[in-house]
C-alpha cells in the first residue's frame, strides 16, 4: 500500500521560497498531488504531476519529483502571508482511484 | 455547478442522534468520494461512488455509517446513533470518472458530538 510522508512545520520569511517535501512508496505510475487547505476551508488543487515527469512550473509553484528517491517537492516563490496554510502531498496509483494522503505541512509565513 | 458544494457545512449534534450530510459534486463528475479528516487521524478514505455504485466501501469505520448517491449526483453521508469520535471535518470529492483526472474537494462539513 502506499505510505505519504511530509514533514509536519514549515516557517519562512515572506518574500523568501518555501519548499515543501514529500515522499510516497508506490512503485506503479502514479499521479502525485499538491493540496492547500486554509483554516475553516476544504482542499483546493494547486497542481499535480505524473511520476513519468521530473519537473513542473505553474506561476509561482514548481513541483520537483526526484523518482529514484520516491521524493516530491513543493517549491513557492515569493511567498506570501496569503500562502499560510496546511499542504498536503497525496499520491494515487494511475490504475486507482483512491487518494493516499501524507499528514499535511502547517506552513507559517512571517512579516 | 461551479464546484464541489457540502451541506451543512457546521453541524452540531447531540451524542445518539442521526446525522445526514449532503454532497453536490461538479455536474459531469460521475466518481464521487467522501473522506474524514480528524485530528491525529489526518485525511481518511471513507466510500467511493462510480454513477449510483459503492464499489468500494472498505473505508467506512463502523455499520453506522452508510452512503448513497441518487441519479448519478447527489450523495447524502449518513451517521446513526453519533458518538463523539464522530466528530471530524467530513469532505466530500469528485472527479470525472475512475481514475480520471485530478479530484476537486468541498469544503467539508465540520461534525462536532456533544
Amino acid at each position: 500500500g502506499e505510505d505519504v510522508e511530509q514533514s509536519l512545520f514549515l516557517s519562512v520569511r515572506e518574500g523568501d521560497s518555501s519548499v515543501i517535501n514529500c515522499t510516497y512508496t508506490d512503485s506503479s505510475s502514479t499521479y502525485l498531488y499538491w493540496y492547500k487547505q486554509e483554516p475553516g476551508a476544504g482542499l483546493q488543487l494547486l497542481t499535480y504531476i505524473f511520476s513519468n515527469m521530473d519537473m513542473k512550473q505553474d506561476q509561482r509553484l514548481t513541483v520537483l519529483l526526484n523518482k529514484k528517491d520516491k521524493h516530491l517537492s513543493l517549491r513557492i516563490a515569493d511567498t506570501q502571508t496569503g500562502d499560510s496554510a496546511i499542504y498536503f502531498c497525496a499520491e494515487r496509483a494511475s490504475n486507482d482511484y483512491k487518494l493516499s494522503f501524507g499528514a499535511g505541512t502547517t506552513v507559517t509565513v512571517r512579516a | 455547478g461551479a464546484g464541489v458544494s457540502q451541506s451543512p457545512s457546521n453541524k452540531v449534534t447531540e451524542k445518539g442522534k442521526d446525522v445526514e450530510l449532503r454532497c453536490d459534486p461538479i455536474s459531469g463528475h460521475t466518481a464521487l468520494y467522501w473522506y474524514r479528516q480528524s485530528l491525529g487521524q489526518g485525511l481518511e478514505f471513507l466510500i467511493y461512488f462510480q454513477g449510483n455504485s459503492a464499489p468500494d466501501k472498505s473505508g467506512l469505520p463502523s455499520d453506522r455509517f452508510s452512503a448513497e448517491r441518487t441519479g448519478g449526483s447527489v450523495s447524502t453521508l449518513t451517521i446513526q446513533r453519533t458518538q463523539q469520535e464522530d466528530s471530524a471535518v467530513y469532505l466530500c470529492a469528485s472527479s470525472l470518472g475512475q481514475g480520471a483526472g485530478e479530484a476537486f474537494f468541498g469544503q467539508g462539513t465540520r461534525l462536532t458530538v456533544v
